[in-house]
């Protein structure tokens, strides 16, 4: 079956670096996509960006861009996603999911807490 | 960019019929998929390309799609329906392809 797990919780320092890891199973890894959603606390869901498992091709949403930086391992079917100068606004809950078909999300990892905080 | 804009709280009776919407300009062209969360749980894809239904999900879950406004409909509302809902749509209208989600619906089962 599908799984995306994520790693763990982590607390950093406003101006701090976050990189979260998202290892998927379950399919061939190349032939499909991953985003990146982040939901801060009590808000909606908002799109961070997409890279191609394939061929490493990404797009990051216009708010983001010069922030955040999405890669892949697939030597160890691993998704990346670093997110830079970090302020308290960053803090939220990330998730990855798989992108079916460029359009939709159909598997999603089970979230990872990021708090910025001094 | 693209806004897809839906009401912030739905209610409704056990038993009853739910039905969500998600309004943007002519999302009629677009195709909307819908999400469910319940709190402290990853987003669950529960309709995509307007109306069809992943494996899994229940058959009382429907969508349709027309003009400005896309609608989520649950029919026969149990209590674990209670849950935040999302619509989402690939927005490539602009240079800058987004992947664009609405604000959320709290539905509310009385």
């Amino acid at each position: 079956q599908v799984q995306l797990v994520q790693s763990g919780a982590e607390v950093k320092k406003p101006g701090a670096s976050v990189k979260v890891s998202c290892k998927a199973s379950g399919y061939t890894f190349t032939s499909y996509g991953i985003s990146w959603v982040r939901q801060a606390p009590g808000q909606g869901l908002e799109w961070m960006g997409w890279i191609s498992a394939y061929n490493g091709n990404t797009n990051y949403a216009q708010k983001l861009q010069g922030r955040v930086t999405m890669t892949t391992d697939t030597s160890t079917s691993t998704a990346y996603m670093e997110l830079r100068s970090l302020r308290s606004d960053d803090t939220a809950v990330y998730y990855c999911a798989r992108v079916y078909d460029r359009f939709y999300f159909d598997y999603w990892g089970q979230g990872t807490l990021v708090t910025v905080s001094s | 960019s693209y806004v897809l804009t839906q009401p912030p709280s739905v209610s409704v009776a056990p038993g009853q019929t739910a039905r969500i919407t998600c309004g943007g300009n002519n999302i009629g062209s677009k195709s909307v998929h819908w999400y469910q969360q319940k709190p402290g749980q990853a987003p669950v894809l529960v309709v995509y390309d307007d109306s069809d239904r992943p494996s899994g999900i229940p058959e009382r879950f429907s969508g349709s799609n027309s003009g400005n406004t896309a609608t989520l409909t649950i029919s026969r509302v149990e209590a674990g329906d209670e849950a935040d809902y999302y619509c989402q749509v690939w927005d490539s209208s602009s240079d800058h392809r987004n992947w664009v989600f609405g604000g959320g619906t709290k539905l509310t089962v009385l």
